[in-house]
Protein backbone atom coordinates (compact mmCIF):
# COMPACT_ATOMS: atom_id res chain seq x y z
CA UNK A 1 0.00 0.00 0.00
CA UNK A 2 1.11 3.21 -0.67
CA UNK A 3 1.38 6.14 1.99
CA UNK A 4 2.98 8.14 4.13
CA UNK A 5 4.26 7.32 7.49
CA UNK A 6 5.87 9.21 10.62
CA UNK A 7 7.79 7.63 13.59
CA UNK A 8 7.43 7.53 16.25
CA UNK A 9 3.98 8.34 17.26
CA UNK A 10 4.58 9.21 20.83
CA UNK A 11 8.15 11.53 21.69
CA UNK A 12 9.43 12.88 24.70
CA UNK A 13 12.26 15.13 25.19
CA UNK A 14 14.07 16.48 27.97
CA UNK A 15 15.25 19.92 28.16
CA UNK A 16 17.95 21.12 26.30
CA UNK A 17 18.27 17.57 23.82
CA UNK A 18 17.73 17.60 19.91
CA UNK A 19 15.04 14.89 18.92
CA UNK A 20 14.37 13.67 15.42
CA UNK A 21 11.05 13.05 13.63
CA UNK A 22 10.87 10.40 10.92
CA UNK A 23 9.06 11.07 7.68
CA UNK A 24 8.81 8.43 4.89
CA UNK A 25 7.02 8.01 1.84
CA UNK A 26 6.29 5.71 -1.13
CA UNK A 27 3.92 7.45 -3.07
CA UNK A 28 7.00 8.76 -5.42
CA UNK A 29 5.60 12.08 -4.47
CA UNK A 30 7.66 15.20 -4.74
CA UNK A 31 6.61 17.39 -2.28
CA UNK A 32 6.73 17.23 1.48
CA UNK A 33 5.99 19.38 4.63
CA UNK A 34 6.05 19.35 8.24
CA UNK A 35 3.21 21.22 9.68
CA UNK A 36 2.36 21.93 13.78
CA UNK A 37 -0.49 21.63 15.41
CA UNK A 38 -1.22 22.73 18.91
CA UNK A 39 -4.62 21.76 21.04
CA UNK A 40 -7.90 23.18 19.13
CA UNK A 41 -5.47 25.39 16.53
CA UNK A 42 -5.09 25.11 13.14
CA UNK A 43 -1.87 23.61 11.16
CA UNK A 44 1.28 26.36 11.03
CA UNK A 45 3.79 25.18 8.25
CA UNK A 46 7.51 24.50 9.27
CA UNK A 47 9.62 23.58 6.46
CA UNK A 48 8.99 22.05 3.43
CA UNK A 49 10.51 20.96 0.70
CA UNK A 50 10.03 20.36 -3.45
CA UNK A 51 12.82 18.61 -4.57
CA UNK A 52 15.99 16.49 -3.39
CA UNK A 53 18.27 18.46 -1.15
CA UNK A 54 16.41 21.82 -1.06
CA UNK A 55 13.64 22.90 1.37
CA UNK A 56 12.47 26.10 2.34
CA UNK A 57 11.18 27.89 5.80
CA UNK A 58 7.63 28.02 6.22
CA UNK A 59 6.04 30.56 9.13
CA UNK A 60 7.64 28.60 12.21
CA UNK A 61 10.67 27.55 11.54
CA UNK A 62 12.71 29.07 14.19
CA UNK A 63 14.40 25.95 16.52
CA UNK A 64 13.64 23.51 13.83
CA UNK A 65 15.32 21.72 10.96
CA UNK A 66 15.20 19.41 8.11
CA UNK A 67 17.39 17.39 5.05
CA UNK A 68 16.08 16.08 2.38
CA UNK A 69 18.71 13.80 0.92
CA UNK A 70 16.22 11.38 -0.53
CA UNK A 71 12.63 11.62 -2.39
CA UNK A 72 11.31 9.43 0.48
CA UNK A 73 12.53 11.34 3.81
CA UNK A 74 12.35 14.11 5.01
CA UNK A 75 13.29 14.27 8.89
CA UNK A 76 12.45 16.80 10.93
CA UNK A 77 14.83 17.78 14.27
CA UNK A 78 13.48 19.42 16.84
CA UNK A 79 16.34 21.35 18.28
CA UNK A 80 16.96 22.70 22.25
CA UNK A 81 16.48 26.59 20.49
CA UNK A 82 12.35 25.26 19.92
CA UNK A 83 11.34 26.78 23.14
CA UNK A 84 7.96 25.44 23.69
CA UNK A 85 7.94 22.09 21.28
CA UNK A 86 5.57 20.25 22.79
CA UNK A 87 2.63 19.68 20.26
CA UNK A 88 1.25 17.58 17.50
CA UNK A 89 3.63 16.86 14.39
CA UNK A 90 2.24 16.01 10.67
CA UNK A 91 4.57 15.12 7.95
CA UNK A 92 2.80 15.45 4.18
CA UNK A 93 3.40 15.23 0.83
CA UNK A 94 1.94 15.59 -2.55
CA UNK A 95 2.58 15.57 -5.98
CA UNK A 96 3.37 18.62 -8.32
CA UNK A 97 1.47 18.97 -11.38
CA UNK A 98 3.08 20.23 -14.44
CA UNK A 99 1.86 23.63 -14.18
CA UNK A 100 2.52 23.36 -10.90
CA UNK A 101 -0.87 23.80 -9.88
CA UNK A 102 -2.02 21.30 -7.53
CA UNK A 103 -4.71 19.08 -8.76
CA UNK A 104 -4.80 17.29 -5.77
CA UNK A 105 -4.70 17.09 -2.30
CA UNK A 106 -1.82 16.49 0.66
CA UNK A 107 -1.26 13.01 1.82
CA UNK A 108 -0.96 13.14 5.39
CA UNK A 109 0.91 10.95 8.03
CA UNK A 110 -0.40 9.98 11.05
CA UNK A 111 1.41 11.89 13.22
CA UNK A 112 3.83 12.45 16.14
CA UNK A 113 2.94 13.63 19.53
CA UNK A 114 6.10 15.32 20.93
CA UNK A 115 6.03 16.04 24.80
CA UNK A 116 8.71 18.09 26.90
CA UNK A 117 9.24 16.12 30.33
CA UNK B 1 0.30 32.62 8.50
CA UNK B 2 -3.25 31.73 8.61
CA UNK B 3 -5.23 32.60 6.07
CA UNK B 4 -8.82 30.43 6.40
CA UNK B 5 -11.00 30.72 9.23
CA UNK B 6 -13.78 28.42 9.66
CA UNK B 7 -17.04 29.02 11.53
CA UNK B 8 -18.59 27.37 13.47
CA UNK B 9 -15.69 26.54 15.86
CA UNK B 10 -17.86 23.95 17.14
CA UNK B 11 -21.12 22.13 15.79
CA UNK B 12 -23.10 19.78 17.15
CA UNK B 13 -26.62 17.91 15.41
CA UNK B 14 -28.18 15.17 15.32
CA UNK B 15 -27.34 11.76 13.29
CA UNK B 16 -29.29 12.45 9.47
CA UNK B 17 -29.06 16.29 10.01
CA UNK B 18 -27.36 18.17 7.70
CA UNK B 19 -24.13 19.91 8.56
CA UNK B 20 -22.98 23.16 7.02
CA UNK B 21 -19.60 24.64 7.65
CA UNK B 22 -18.06 27.77 6.18
CA UNK B 23 -14.80 29.09 5.39
CA UNK B 24 -13.46 32.69 4.58
CA UNK B 25 -10.26 33.64 3.42
CA UNK B 26 -8.08 36.68 2.58
CA UNK B 27 -6.18 36.78 -0.61
CA UNK B 28 -7.16 35.17 -4.24
CA UNK B 29 -6.65 31.49 -4.61
CA UNK B 30 -6.14 29.04 -7.48
CA UNK B 31 -7.98 26.44 -5.44
CA UNK B 32 -9.35 25.59 -2.24
CA UNK B 33 -9.79 22.03 -0.25
CA UNK B 34 -11.89 20.62 2.47
CA UNK B 35 -9.78 18.18 4.68
CA UNK B 36 -11.25 16.06 7.76
CA UNK B 37 -9.08 15.13 11.11
CA UNK B 38 -10.09 12.48 13.58
CA UNK B 39 -9.21 13.29 16.58
CA UNK B 40 -5.47 12.63 17.18
CA UNK B 41 -4.93 11.58 13.62
CA UNK B 42 -3.46 12.82 10.59
CA UNK B 43 -5.93 15.10 8.07
CA UNK B 44 -7.70 13.08 5.36
CA UNK B 45 -7.86 15.16 1.99
CA UNK B 46 -11.95 14.99 0.63
CA UNK B 47 -12.21 17.65 -2.12
CA UNK B 48 -10.86 20.38 -4.13
CA UNK B 49 -12.35 23.28 -5.68
CA UNK B 50 -10.72 25.42 -8.25
CA UNK B 51 -11.02 29.52 -8.31
CA UNK B 52 -12.92 28.81 -11.75
CA UNK B 53 -15.36 26.46 -9.98
CA UNK B 54 -18.64 27.40 -8.04
CA UNK B 55 -19.66 24.28 -7.17
CA UNK B 56 -18.69 20.32 -6.65
CA UNK B 57 -20.17 17.18 -5.45
CA UNK B 58 -18.60 14.16 -3.91
CA UNK B 59 -21.13 11.46 -2.22
CA UNK B 60 -22.61 13.28 0.64
CA UNK B 61 -20.38 16.03 0.29
CA UNK B 62 -21.09 19.41 -1.44
CA UNK B 63 -18.54 22.56 -1.52
CA UNK B 64 -19.23 25.94 -3.11
CA UNK B 65 -16.50 28.90 -3.54
CA UNK B 66 -17.64 32.49 -3.82
CA UNK B 67 -14.42 34.12 -4.68
CA UNK B 68 -15.92 37.14 -4.59
CA UNK B 69 -16.85 37.25 -1.00
CA UNK B 70 -13.41 34.96 -0.52
CA UNK B 71 -15.31 31.98 1.12
CA UNK B 72 -16.77 28.88 0.45
CA UNK B 73 -18.83 26.60 2.50
CA UNK B 74 -18.80 22.75 2.96
CA UNK B 75 -22.09 20.70 3.67
CA UNK B 76 -22.15 17.04 4.71
CA UNK B 77 -25.82 16.09 3.99
CA UNK B 78 -27.47 13.09 6.40
CA UNK B 79 -24.48 13.40 8.77
CA UNK B 80 -23.88 9.72 10.54
CA UNK B 81 -22.03 9.46 14.09
CA UNK B 82 -18.91 8.43 12.02
CA UNK B 83 -18.81 12.25 10.76
CA UNK B 84 -17.35 13.69 13.73
CA UNK B 85 -14.41 15.00 13.30
CA UNK B 86 -12.54 19.00 12.85
CA UNK B 87 -12.57 19.94 9.64
CA UNK B 88 -10.49 22.33 8.16
CA UNK B 89 -10.48 24.69 4.51
CA UNK B 90 -6.64 25.31 2.89
CA UNK B 91 -6.19 27.86 0.24
CA UNK B 92 -3.80 27.37 -1.89
CA UNK B 93 -3.10 31.37 -2.61
CA UNK B 94 -2.16 33.29 -5.97
CA UNK B 95 0.07 33.81 -7.44
CA UNK B 96 1.55 30.32 -7.40
CA UNK B 97 2.83 29.23 -3.80
CA UNK B 98 4.20 25.64 -3.21
CA UNK B 99 2.22 25.46 -0.24
CA UNK B 100 -1.32 24.95 1.10
CA UNK B 101 -2.49 27.58 4.12
CA UNK B 102 -4.90 26.01 6.85
CA UNK B 103 -7.58 27.35 8.70
CA UNK B 104 -8.29 27.10 12.31
CA UNK B 105 -10.95 23.90 11.88
CA UNK B 106 -14.73 23.32 12.91
CA UNK B 107 -15.27 20.64 15.48
CA UNK B 108 -18.27 18.80 14.42
CA UNK B 109 -19.95 16.59 16.81
CA UNK B 110 -22.80 14.23 15.60
CA UNK B 111 -24.83 12.18 18.14
CA UNK B 112 -26.43 9.26 17.19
Amino acid sequence: DGGITQSPKYLFRKEGQNVTLSCEQNLNHDAMYWYRQDPGQGLRLIYYSQIVNDFQKGDIAEGYSVSREKKESFPLTVTSAQKNPTAFYLCASSSLGLTRVYSEGYTFGSGTRLTVV
Amino acid sequence: SQQGEEDPQALSIQEGENATMNCSYKTSINNLQWYRQNSGRGLVHLILIRSNEREKHSGRLRVTLDTSKKSSSLLITASRAADTASYFCATAPKPYTDKLIFGTGTRLQVFP
